[in-house]
């Protein structure tokens, strides 16, 4: 069966617009993570969505960033009034979580985002 | 202040040899610790996962070691490829942590001919 696919894989914009990404889970996983991964840098937790309870945002850096997810399945980071640090590779994974067994993350290809 | 460490520095090795690499933490007590391979402009994939009460799980040319008194895993390669040239992470699963991993920076391997 198909992956995680998120698009677009590259997205370049102008400082101060508003960027959506998109991200497409594996089907049935009913967790799903994104990630910010800066050159050189490790994974950065932002933001996690598990079944219908709320999700954990506790990563995400600013009110400028924002995701949801719909219908369970898709889902779409949201980052607003972008800056120049928020150039990074921005990485989509799914799992699936019963109960609290620690669930293999499927990831995506990522989309690299360049602010200019 | 909660860390995991993994050497920043690239490792290389030649072919045919076993690579190791080190995954330290500090002030986290995970109930389990996965590591991943990621490639230049892919996500990662995961390899292996080892639960808090295993010393040791292998797959295939892989093995991984958990010390949770010293708070470190180690994570082999034997026979080593070119293949397997990779950037490893490890990432911890920590139990009433919010049900996410925290990643380290990984280590860069590369294995030469």
């Amino acid at each position: 069966g198909a992956g995680v696919s998120q698009s677009p894989s590259n997205k370049v914009t102008e400082k101060g617009k508003d960027v959506e990404l998109r991200c497409d889970p594996i089907s049935g996983h009913t967790a799903l993570y994104w990630y910010r991964q800066s050159l050189g840098q490790g994974l950065e937790f932002l933001i996690y969505f598990q079944g219908n309870s709320a999700p954990d945002k506790s990563g995400l850096p600013s009110d400028r960033f924002s995701a949801e997810r719909t219908g369970g399945s898709v889902s779409t980071l949201t980052i607003q009034r972008t800056q120049q640090e928020d150039s990074a590779v921005y990485l989509c994974a799914s799992s699936l979580v019963s109960g609290r067994v620690a669930g293999t993350q499927y990831f995506g290809p990522g989309t690299r985002l360049t602010v200019l | 202040s909660q860390k995991i460490e993994q050497n920043s520095e690239a490792l290389n090795i030649q072919e045919g040899k076993t690579a190791t690499l080190t995954c330290n933490y500090t002030n986290y007590s995970p109930a389990y610790l996965q590591w991943y391979r990621q490639d230049p402009g892919r996500g990662p994939v995961f390899l292996l996962l080892i639960r808090e009460n295993e010393k040791e799980k292998r797959k295939e040319r892989l093995k991984v070691t958990f010390d949770t008194t010293l708070k470190q895993s180690l994570f082999h390669i034997t026979a080593s490829q070119p293949a397997d040239s990779a950037t490893y992470l490890c990432a911890l699963w920590i139990t009433g942590g919010g049900n996410k991993l925290t990643f380290g920076t990984g280590t860069q391997l590369k294995v030469e001919l």
